[in-house]
């Protein structure tokens, strides 16, 4: 069965240093790999996804990366984190060989606090 | 755009009462949709999804039907358990152009005892 774990569960950060999520999958391969971020009381929003090694697509521009080195490793990143970065930052994944209708699995998430 | 449009909440009921989470969407096409439960502190799970018109989906007493004709997805419960307490999302899949899902704000349910 299939997996996904997103490490770590909490972090609390100062303003302006730096952040690294991950994200990895078990038991499948070449997934569609994406990131949210949930904020306080609003709903997800896509911040990334990618559909191979190398290949990120950003949908909003803001101070965040994403990174895929390996086929199931999925990293969110920032050089200098804001106070706005606050949130829950959701990792999920899906096939990419059942055709386009296609259910995303989500990690158990990471609450991130920017002080 | 793709958009969807959910109950405002937050939603409080008792045990055992009957529940309605309304859910409206626009798309170009034929979307798939789905509903999400996130319980507190944890990810999203997928509740249910349909991904033609008439499609009911179901999962734990949870249903709901996909209408295309008032482009609706409503999530119904007979009887609500404590255990329900989750927010829940609507969202839709589209593979006309903006392959992505695409969410709904989410609506917090509380039931109580």
């Amino acid at each position: 069965s299939q997996t996904i774990h997103q490490w770590p569960a909490t972090l609390v950060q100062p303003v302006g240093s730096p952040l690294s999520l991950e994200c990895t999958v078990e038991g499948t391969s070449n997934p569609n790999l994406y990131w949210y971020r949930q904020a306080a009381g609003r709903g997800l929003q896509l911040l990334f996804y990618s559909v191979g090694i190398g290949q990120i697509s950003s949908e909003v521009p803001q101070n965040l990366s994403a990174s895929r080195p390996q086929d199931r490793q999925f990293i969110l990143s920032s050089k200098k984190l804001l106070l706005s970065d606050s949130g829950f930052y959701l990792c999920a994944w899906s096939r990419r060989d059942r055709g386009l209708q296609e259910t995303q699995y989500f990690g158990p998430g990471t609450r991130l606090l920017v002080l | 755009g793709d958009s969807v449009t959910q109950m405002e909440g937050p939603v409080t009921l008792s045990e055992e009462a009957f529940l309605t989470i309304n859910c409206t969407y626009t798309a170009t096409g034929y979307p798939s949709l789905f509903w999400y439960v996130q319980y507190p502190g944890e990810g999203l799970q997928l509740l249910l999804k349909a991904t033609k018109a008439d499609d009911k989906g179901s999962n734990k007493g949870f249903e709901a039907t996909y209408r295309k004709e008032t482009t609706s997805f409503h999530l119904e419960k007979g009887s609500v358990q404590v255990s329900d307490s989750a927010v829940y999302f609507c969202a839709l899949f589209s593979n006309f152009g903006n392959e992505k899902l695409t969410f709904g704000t989410g609506t917090r349910l509380t039931i109580i005892p």
